[in-house]
């Protein structure tokens, strides 16, 4: 079963540049959730889509964080324009709806915001 | 509202050693809890959960983890650490009949092993 991808790995961009992240979770799970993980901390949920409806978003900073998950499968995290301390690893992850609470984690982006 | 603590933010053991990582939280009722780990430039990784029943639940990679109420804590422990377990650990809660949303992470413990 191939797991979630993540794409870029990483990305190195000026502060006020527009960058974007893509997901694709794992087959047949209908939650997927994006994290932002500071370094050395602990990820912090951004947004959470059931299918292609939002089901929290109460953590996106909207002014300039954007996601969408058209069809209910693959998902893009948009960030424009960018600051200094929008530089992290953004996870992604999925997990299957009604499910046992576990998430399935992709490996990250990592974004340097200069 | 729900937090989770991770008082130490590195632990160093030797190989062979067992292991204990802390974890406390505050939440308004008894929680999902969760631990994942994360190995360098990998993602997260679920190693065990509870949800009820049973206080002392069993994981992957031979860790164990156990739910104490009166203490609010859910330790993850291990008794022969391998050089493979170098990560990070993170202690998470969730909600309720809900444990798929909303998982609350806390800080993580960095755990280095020493030949």
């Amino acid at each position: 079963e191939a797991g979630v991808a993540q794409s870029p790995r990483y990305k190195i961009i000026e502060k006020r540049q527009s960058v974007a992240f893509w997901c694709n979770p794992i087959s047949g799970h209908a939650t997927l959730y994006w994290y932002q993980q500071i370094l050395g901390q602990g990820p912090k949920l951004l947004i959470q889509f059931q299918n292609n409806g939002v089901v929290d978003d109460s953590q996106l900073p909207k002014d300039r964080f954007s996601a969408e998950r058209l069809k209910g499968v693959d998902s893009t995290l948009k960030i424009q324009p960018a600051k200094l301390e929008d530089s992290a690893v953004y996870l992604c992850a999925s997990s299957k709806a009604g499910g046992t609470g576990e998430l399935f984690f992709g490996e990250g982006s990592r974004l340097t915001v200069l | 509202a729900q937090s989770v603590t991770q008082p130490d933010i590195h632990i160093t053991v030797s190989e062979g050693a067992s292991l204990e990582l802390r974890c406390n939280y505050s939440y308004g009722a008894t929680p999902y809890l969760f631990w994942y780990v994360q190995s360098p430039g990998q993602g997260l990784q679920l190693l065990l959960k509870y949800f009820s029943g049973d206080t002392l639940v069993q994981g992957i990679k031979g860790f164990e983890a156990e739910f104490k109420r009166s203490q609010s804590s859910f330790n993850l422990r291990k008794p022969s650490v391998h050089w493979s377990d170098a990560a990070e650990y993170f202690c998470a809660v969730g909600p309720p009949h809900n444990a798929g949303n909303m998982l609350t992470f806390g800080g993580g413990t960095r755990l280095m092993v020493k030949p």
